[in-house]
């Protein structure tokens, strides 16, 4: 399995933009979460999905966060419009739903708006 | 809501000391997991403890979760550069399908 797959890795933006982060889960994962993370805030978790349909927002910061999971292979974080206190890395993770074998994370978006 | 405190925040040793961090919560762990996050990278698993008292090596990491379950140590044992990283703690919450992350240690080790 190749892991999970993020893209692009590294996305640097003009304020105002909009951002669209991409993620590809484990295949037979059903959860899957997207993080933010800042050396001042560490990991914050922003949304996750169970079987596609989203669980838990209360982590999304804004209404110019929103973040999609059309099938079991694919989900999408948007930003629109960016502003410069949005840069950060941006994880996502999926697991199985008894996260016995825990996250398996990507490699991370590294996301700068100036 | 849970906290989960993991001290220190920082450390910084040469190459062959031994260090301990902790991770203490504010409330008893479901069960505990131990992730080092590399530099460029995502945090990955080193470990998964249940039972109060249990302890776990992996190779020259030793993992133990307290017996009351509301704390975790990991120690390391002649600390490498490739150690270097964040080390955090994550509680498998309850019924929520969901990690809840401790503050991380961050750890850097010198040749």
């Amino acid at each position: 399995d190749a892991g999970v797959i993020q893209s692009p890795r590294h996305e640097v933006t003009e304020m105002g933009q909009e951002v669209t982060l991409r993620c590809k889960p484990i295949s037979g994962h059903n959860s899957l979460f997207w993080y933010r993370q800042t050396m001042m805030r560490g990991l914050e978790l922003l949304i996750y999905f169970n079987n596609n349909v989203p669980i838990d927002d209360s982590g999304m910061p804004e209404d110019r966060f929103s973040a999609k999971m059309p099938n079991a292979s694919f989900s999408t974080l948007k930003i629109q419009p960016s502003e410069p206190r949005d840069s950060a890395v941006y994880f996502c993770a999926s697991s199985s739903v008894t996260l016995r074998g825990g996250y398996t994370f990507g490699s991370g978006t590294r996301l700068t708006v100036v | 809501t849970q906290l989960l405190e993991q001290s220190p925040q920082f450390l910084s040793i040469q190459e062959g000391e031994n260090l301990t961090v902790y991770c203490n919560s504010s409330s008893v762990f479901s069960s505990l997991q131990w992730y080092r996050q590399e530099p460029g990278e995502g945090p990955v698993l080193l470990v998964t403890v249940v039972t109060g008292g249990e302890v776990k090596k992996l190779k020259r990491l030793t993992f133990q979760f307290g017996d009351a379950r509301k704390d975790s140590s990991l120690h390391i044992t002649a600390a490498q550069p490739g150690d270097t990283g964040l080390y955090l703690c994550a509680d498998v919450g309850g019924t929520a399908s969901k990690l809840t992350f401790g503050t991380g240690t961050r750890l850097q080790v010198t040749l």
